[in-house]
């Protein structure tokens, strides 16, 4: 199994312009997070789907973001417009059903907004 | 609601000593407790884990202590090597969720 992926490793953008980060989780997951990671705030869960539903959005950081997964092998992450203060990485992970169990993350995505 | 603290930021060991990081939470809910290890440029991989009606968990040179009165739990490294330096982050668990700690720095010094 490759593990979860995600496209594109990096990503550098300017100010204004719509950013969409993709999410392949590892087969048979039935759930999948999204994460942000900076130095001031940490790992912050922003949102989470189960069954390709999405359960808890409340870490979502304002409208400007939205996050989909239209079938169970692929998830998306919008920012628009994309601000500076979005700089960061953000992690995709995806766990099996049952109990709660590992999380397994993808490589990230380092997201620069200038 | 979730609330993880870790203690200290930074810790410095000599390599071969033992290095030991501590966890709180708020949630008493909570019933699930991992420990994630994230070097440098890396994603975080799960090192070790603990569930709620278990004390003490050991997997070689790592353990997890849990205290659920006290609500904290700890991971202990022995006979540290270079390769440990590592960001470690710990997490609480709990309706299909983890809210993680800030981490802790860990620097082993050859």
């Amino acid at each position: 199994d490759a593990g979860v992926i995600q496209s594109p490793r990096h990503e550098v953008t300017e100010m204004g312009q719509e950013v969409t980060l993709r999410c392949k989780p590892i087969s048979g997951h039935d759930y999948l997070f999204w994460y942000r990671q900076t130095m001031m705030r940490g790992l912050e869960l922003l949102i989470y789907f189960n069954n390709n539903v999405p359960i808890d959005d409340s870490g979502m950081p304002e409208d400007r973001f939205s996050a989909k997964m239209p079938n169970a092998s692929f998830s998306t992450l919008k920012i628009q417009p994309s601000e500076p203060r979005d700089s960061a990485v953000y992690f995709c992970a995806s766990r099996g059903q049952g109990e709660v169990n590992e999380q397994f993350f993808g490589p990230g995505t380092r997201l620069t907004v200038l | 609601g979730e609330n993880v603290e870790q203690h200290p930021s930074t810790l410095s060991v000599q390599e071969g000593d033992s290095a030991v990081i501590k966890c709180t939470y708020s949630d008493s809910a909570s019933n699930y407790f991992p420990w994630y290890k994230q070097e440098l440029g890396k994603r975080p991989q799960l090192i070790i884990d603990i569930r709620s009606n278990v004390g003490e968990k050991k997997d070689q040179r790592i353990a997890v202590t849990l205290n659920k009165t006290a609500k904290h739990f700890s991971l202990h490294i022995t006979e540290t090597q270079p390769e440990d330096s590592a960001v470690y982050f710990c997490a609480e668990g709990g309706n299909n969720r983890l809210a993680f700690g800030k981490g802790n720095q860990v620097v082993v010094i050859p």
